[in-house]
């Protein structure tokens, strides 16, 4: 079974531009969430979706934003890009079906954006 | 306000003995713990996890110890090897509640040989 893919890998852009950002869950998940990981601040929760709803949200601004598709593929949208927003965006997907089952996040190998 | 805290940003031990990482948490709702393992250009990887019905689980080398009165869990890798040189994320959820878990900032292990 195919893992979950992220593309791209890396990305450069500038301030004020916007990104977009893919990620392809393992076949059968329907359950993707979106994190952030920095240095100094670890792995941030950004968003997760569930049959093409946002179920949760982290603590982001208005500029984040996400989607999914109907065969569980999301992506994940940047507008005004600022210099801080350079890190590892990670995508995780999972068999969850309901809140409170626990099934296990698959993570992809990330995108890292470089903002100038 | 951190609710997951991995207060060592790195830790050395040598091949063959114990590593420990801690990971303190802040909010009592917490009932699921885990930890992930992460090898730099790559997604973090599933390693253990623990409900907090326990206060332990065991996985082959690996084994997670839960302290719900201390707020504290810990894994321990015992022999430690040189494949596990990696950065290690604790994380926390609770269930039945929003399900968002939540990351620590990650301890960097190194194994010396």
């Amino acid at each position: 079974k195919a893992g979950v893919t992220q593309t791209p890998r890396y990305l450069i852009k500038t301030r004020g531009q916007q990104v977009t950002l893919s990620c392809s869950p393992i076949s059968g998940h329907r359950s993707v969430s979106w994190y952030q990981q920095t240095p100094g601040q670890g792995l941030q929760f950004l968003f997760e979706y569930f049959s093409e709803t946002q179920r949760n949200k982290g603590n982001f601004p208005g500029r984040f934003s996400g989607r999914q598709f109907s065969n569980s593929r999301s992506e994940m949208n940047v507008s005004t890009l600022e210099l801080g927003d350079s890190a590892l965006y990670l995508c995780a997907s999972s068999s969850k079906l309901d809140r409170g089952r626990r099934e296990t996040q698959y993570f992809g190998p990330g995108t890292r954006l470089l903002v100038l | 306000d951190q609710q997951v805290k991995q207060n060592s940003p790195s830790l050395s031990v040598q091949e063959g003995r114990i590593s420990i990482l801690n990971c303190d948490y802040t909010n009592s709702m917490f009932d699921y713990f885990l930890w992930y393992k992460k090898y730099p250009a790559e997604g973090p990887t599933f390693l253990i996890s623990i409900s907090s019905i326990k206060d332990k689980n065991e996985d082959g080398r690996f084994t997670v110890f839960l302290n719900k009165s201390a707020k504290h869990l810990s894994l321990h890798i015992v022999p430690s090897q040189p494949g596990d040189s990696a950065v290690y994320f604790c994380a926390a959820s609770v269930m039945n509640r929003d399900d968002k878990i939540i990351f620590g900032k990650g301890t960097r292990l190194h194994i010396l040989p």
